[in-house]
């Protein structure tokens, strides 16, 4: 099956910097590769996706690119600010007759200081 | 708009006692179910997923069990619980034929 690895596990930056997270997934016939956001305690929000067919997408301040070849994923969020500190978590699914099963990455912990 | 619900938002039960935990959609017709789980510090883990009405796949064994009987309900039960089933479990949905998944509030399990 799938297997997910994300990096690194915590992540401390200072306010305004830029934060990358880094992805990497074992099954080549994956193509949906989704980032959510989990504030302590509450449910994970999906932030941006990528598909397989793409290589990079841009919202506001984050962005994902994929490379397919090596099998790895990154978030990147810009102009970081205090409430960009949650947990973060990649996933990647084969999307098979209409629907997906996500594996997910153990999340990184970003804490961003004012 | 949808709307997903979960409940109980906690629940606190002894080993051995039997569980049920409810989803329901609001909005949509004909969705994607999952239930995940995830224990403390840790990822999300995908239980079961259903794609319809009395159609359940399993991703990992366990003492643990899902049912649709309606549309847009999903249910997971155990008969036993084990102090291991303690964790955060949500449950997601997706539109058919689309991949994007969100997820509802979850239910804080603590099995004591």
């Amino acid at each position: 099956g799938e297997n997910v690895e994300q990096h690194p596990s915590t992540l401390s930056v200072q306010e305004g910097d830029s934060a990358v997270i880094k992805c990497t997934y074992s099954d080549s016939a994956s193509n949906y590769f989704p980032w959510y956001k989990q504030e302590l305690g509450k449910r994970p929000q999906l932030i941006i996706d990528i598909r397989s067919n793409v290589g990079e997408k841009k919202d506001q301040r984050i962005a994902v690119t994929l490379n397919k070849t090596a099998k790895h994923f990154s978030l990147h969020i810009t102009e970081t600010q205090p409430e960009d500190s949650a947990v973060y978590f990649c996933a990647a699914s084969k999307g098979l007759r209409g629907y997906s099963t996500l594996t997910f990455g153990k999340g990184t912990m970003l804490l961003v200081s004012p | 708009s949808q709307t997903i619900h979960q409940w109980p938002a906690t629940l606190v039960q002894p080993v051995g006692s039997p569980l049920s935990l409810e989803c329901t959609v609001e909005g949509t017709s004909n969705p994607n179910l999952y239930w995940y789980r995830q224990a403390a510090g840790r990822g999300l883990q995908l239980l079961f997923y259903s794609v319809g009405i009395g159609q359940i796949s399993s991703e990992v064994p366990q003492n643990l069990s899902a049912s649709r009987p309606q549309d847009r309900q999903f249910i997971l039960s155990s008969k036993k619980l084990l102090l291991s089933d303690s964790g955060f479990y949500l449950c997601a949905w997706s539109v058919q034929g689309t991949y994007e998944q969100y997820f509802g509030p979850g239910t804080r399990l603590t099995v004591t």
